[in-house]
């Protein structure tokens, strides 16, 4: 069965960066990666989106090798109200059939 | 605010019964998707579709079913309810059928059996 699988859980301090890294080994050739965050009792949250090597916007970075199969997020200067879940998103076509595999979701704590 | 609403946003119903999720997807986007949220499988995609069209499937259940009507709303049919489908439904949508436009979430139905 297709892994897309990220790191358990981080602790991260107040007003610093935070990279959270997803390997997706089998995502499909014309793929994008994309990445939530998400609160309890909400629904995931779109955060970046990127195909290949830097995407930034105004509340993240994404990194994407030139083989892309890991995509690193970054945060940069992580708050308190950034403690949350993050997921990747990619399409995997590891079963034959292309669908879509969340990844296995990384619980950030930002501590004060 | 998503713009994607899911009604209801709470479920509560027994083993062997039916139930049926509703979802409005944003202004303008074409295509809805299912997930199913549960604490030991994670967000698990169910189904896409585009248009009214099946566009991509993935670990639905032959007890579930789906479709999108011609005013682009969705609804999932869950059937013959077992305990183990207790779990958070999300639906979401984007603009078009391919993941160059992110997937936008509801915030999903909670789905309890008893």
């Amino acid at each position: 069965l297709a892994k897309t699988t990220q790191p358990i859980s981080m602790d991260s301090y107040e007003g610093q960066e935070v990279n959270i890294t997803c390997s997706h080994n089998n995502i499909a050739t014309n793929d994008y990666i994309t990445w939530y965050q998400q609160f309890p009792s909400q629904g995931p949250r779109f955060i970046i989106q990127g195909y290949k090597t830097k995407v930034t916007n105004e509340v993240a970075s994404l990194f994407i090798p030139a083989d892309r199969k890991s995509s690193t997020l970054s945060l940069p200067r992580v708050s308190l109200s950034d403690t949350a879940v993050y997921y990747c998103l990619v399409g995997d076509i590891a079963s034959g059939t292309y669908k879509y595999i969340f990844g296995t979701g990384t619980r950030l704590k930002v501590l004060a | 605010d998503s713009g994607v609403t899911q009604t209801p946003k709470h479920l509560i119903t027994a083993t062997g019964q039916r139930v049926t999720l509703r979802c409005s997807p944003r202004s303008g986007d074409l295509s809805v998707y299912w997930y199913q949220q549960s604490l030991d499988q994670g967000l698990q995609f169910l189904i896409q579709y585009y248009n009214g069209e099946e566009r991509a499937k993935g670990n639905i259940l032959e007890r579930f079913s789906a479709q999108q009507f011609p005013d682009l709303h969705s609804e999932l049919n869950l059937s013959s309810l077992e305990l183990g489908d207790s779990a958070l439904y999300f639906c979401a949508s984007s603009r078009g059928q391919y993941s160059n436009q992110p997937q936008h979430f509801g915030d999903g139905t909670r789905l309890s059996i008893l």
